[in-house]
């Protein structure tokens, strides 16, 4: 079955960086745009980014453009997220999900990131 | 891009039937047949309720169904049942290829 995993979340100082990643299994990963999405704690959720199956096409969020860069490894069936220059309006959960016909139709459970001093 | 307009909360009764909205301008719902609902319960991740304004994914219950007129979709919820209870979200693509998601809606089932 589809299975969507994010890794990497943690507590990071404000300026600092991280590196999320999204392990993906169950279905053709190459054949696929992902995304990731955000929900910052008690707060709605806010798409940060996309790429296309073959890297061709990324997209951001004014709110992360150039200090985040979305990136995958079809080989590996993975999808990365890098995160710089990271502010305190950044600590959400972190989640990645597979992109179905201009839908997020499959979502991993996420990963908690923490910018805080 | 501002975020979609849902009404904060929608309650009703086990057996009825409820609608959320969600309002956007003519660069994201009104422009496009590219609306999604999502669902979520407390503590978990999101699980796609509708696509493409009106379609349901397998496995998503008939009670769910979707619509849309000029920059406003709409969520309606049949036959409101227990598990129904979980915020909702809307979600279009948008003239800036970019997707922007609604505030979101708690449902409360009474």
């Amino acid at each position: 079955q589809v299975q969507l995993v994010e890794s990497g979340g943690g507590l990071v100082k404000p300026g600092g960086s991280l590196r999320l990643s999204c392990a993906a299994s169950g279905f053709t990963f190459s054949d696929y745009y992902m995304s990731w999405i955000r929900q910052a704690p008690g707060k709605g959720l806010e798409w940060v980014s996309y790429i296309s199956s073959s890297s061709s096409y990324t997209h951001y969020a004014d709110s992360v453009k150039g200090r985040f860069t979305i990136s995958r490894d079809n080989a590996k069936n993975a999808l990365y997220l890098q995160m710089n220059s990271l502010r305190a309006e950044d600590t959400a959960i972190y989640y990645c999900a597979r992109d179905t016909s201009n839908s997020l139709a499959r979502w991993g459970q996420g990963t908690l990131v923490t910018v805080s001093s | 891009q501002s975020a979609l307009t849902q009404p904060a909360s929608v309650s009703g009764s086990p057996g009825q039937s409820i609608t959320i909205s969600c309002t956007g301008t003519s660069s994201d719902v009104g422009g496009y047949n590219l609306v999604s609902w999502y669902q979520q319960h407390p503590g978990k991740a999101p699980k796609l309720m509708i696509n493409e304004g009106s379609k349901r994914p397998s496995g998503v219950s008939n009670r769910f169904s979707g619509s849309k007129s000029g920059n406003t979709a709409s969520l309606t919820i049949s036959g409101l049942q227990a598990e129904d209870e979980a915020d909702y979200y809307c979600c279009s693509y948008t003239s800036s290829s970019a997707y922007v998601f609604g505030t979101g809606t708690k449902v409360t089932v009474l």
